[in-house]
C-alpha cells in the first residue's frame, strides 16, 4: 500500500510569513496526526482528527497554528505568522482501525530565518 | 517531566548486540512501540507489543516489556551500521484515542 504523503519536503520562510502543509493520509485511514518535532526531540502531537473532525487540538497554538480536513481525507496545517522557535519537521500520520500502529510521512522541514 | 525517558546515546560495534532502553510512566498503556528515524526521513516503525505481552521477537528484533517497572527494551542482535539511526519509544492508552506520547530518542551509533 502507498505510505503517507507529505509535501513539501523542505520550506525556508522569514519570520511573520505564512506557510501551509500538505498531507494525503493511507487510504482507508479515517484518523489522522500532525506532529511536531524539534530538532534533538521526539515529536509532539499538535491536532488529531477522525476523519473530518478535530479530536484533540489542545497542544495547537491556536494563535497562528490552524488545520483542517474539510473532506475527511488529505489536511492541511497552516502557520500564520510564523515565529523562529516554529522551526521544526512536521510530521503526518494516521492509523487504521481499531489496533493498528501509527505510519509516518517523511515529513516537511522547516526553516524559518 | 517526561511521561517517556530513553538515554540519548548509544554507540555499539558492528557485529556486538544492541540495547535500548526506556521507561514509561502510565500504567495503562496499552500498546508500546519502538520506531526507527533515519536522517531526513519520517518514523518508521520497526515494531511494537501489546502490554498484556512480556516478549516479542521479530528476527533481530527482541523487545521485552516489564510492566511492573514500566520498562521496555529493544535488543537488536547482530548490529550493522546500517542500523545507525535515532530510536524512538512511545507508548498509548488504550480509550479509543491510540495518541502515541514519544521520548526524545536514543541516537544509536554503529562503528565499524
Amino acid at each position: 500500500e502507498a505510505g503517507v504523503a507529505q509535501s513539501p519536503r523542505y520550506k525556508i520562510i522569514e519570520k511573520r510569513q505564512s506557510v501551509a502543509f500538505w498531507c494525503n493520509p493511507i487510504s482507508g485511514h479515517a484518523t489522522l496526526y500532525w506532529y511536531q518535532q524539534i530538532l534533538g526531540q521526539g515529536p509532539k502531537l499538535l491536532i488529531q482528527f477522525q476523519n473530518n473532525g478535530v479530536v484533540d487540538d489542545s497542544q495547537l497554538p491556536k494563535d497562528r497554528f490552524s488545520a483542517e480536513r474539510l473532506k475527511g481525507v488529505d489536511s492541511t496545517l497552516k502557520i500564520q505568522p510564523a515565529k523562529l522557535e516554529d522551526s521544526a519537521v512536521y510530521l503526518c500520520a494516521s492509523i487504521g482501525q481499531g489496533s493498528s500502529p501509527l505510519h509516518f510521512g517523511n515529513g516537511t522541514r522547516l526553516t524559518v530565518t | 517531566g517526561e511521561d517517556v525517558e530513553q538515554s540519548l546515546f548509544l554507540s555499539v560495534r558492528e557485529g556486538d548486540s544492541s540495547v535500548i532502553n526506556c521507561t514509561y510512566t502510565d500504567s495503562s498503556s496499552t500498546y508500546l512501540y519502538w520506531y526507527k528515524q533515519e536522517p531526513g526521513a519520517g518514523l518508521q516503525l520497526l515494531t511494537y507489543i501489546f502490554s498484556n505481552m512480556d516478549m516479542k521477537q521479530d528476527q533481530r528484533l527482541t523487545v521485552l516489556l516489564n510492566k511492573k517497572d514500566k520498562h521496555l527494551s529493544l535488543r537488536i542482535a547482530d548490529t550493522q551500521t546500517g542500523d545507525s539511526a535515532i530510536y524512538f519509544c512511545a507508548e498509548s492508552i488504550s480509550g479509543g484515542s491510540y495518541i502515541p506520547t514519544f521520548g526524545r530518542g536514543t541516537s544509536l551509533i554503529v562503528h565499524p
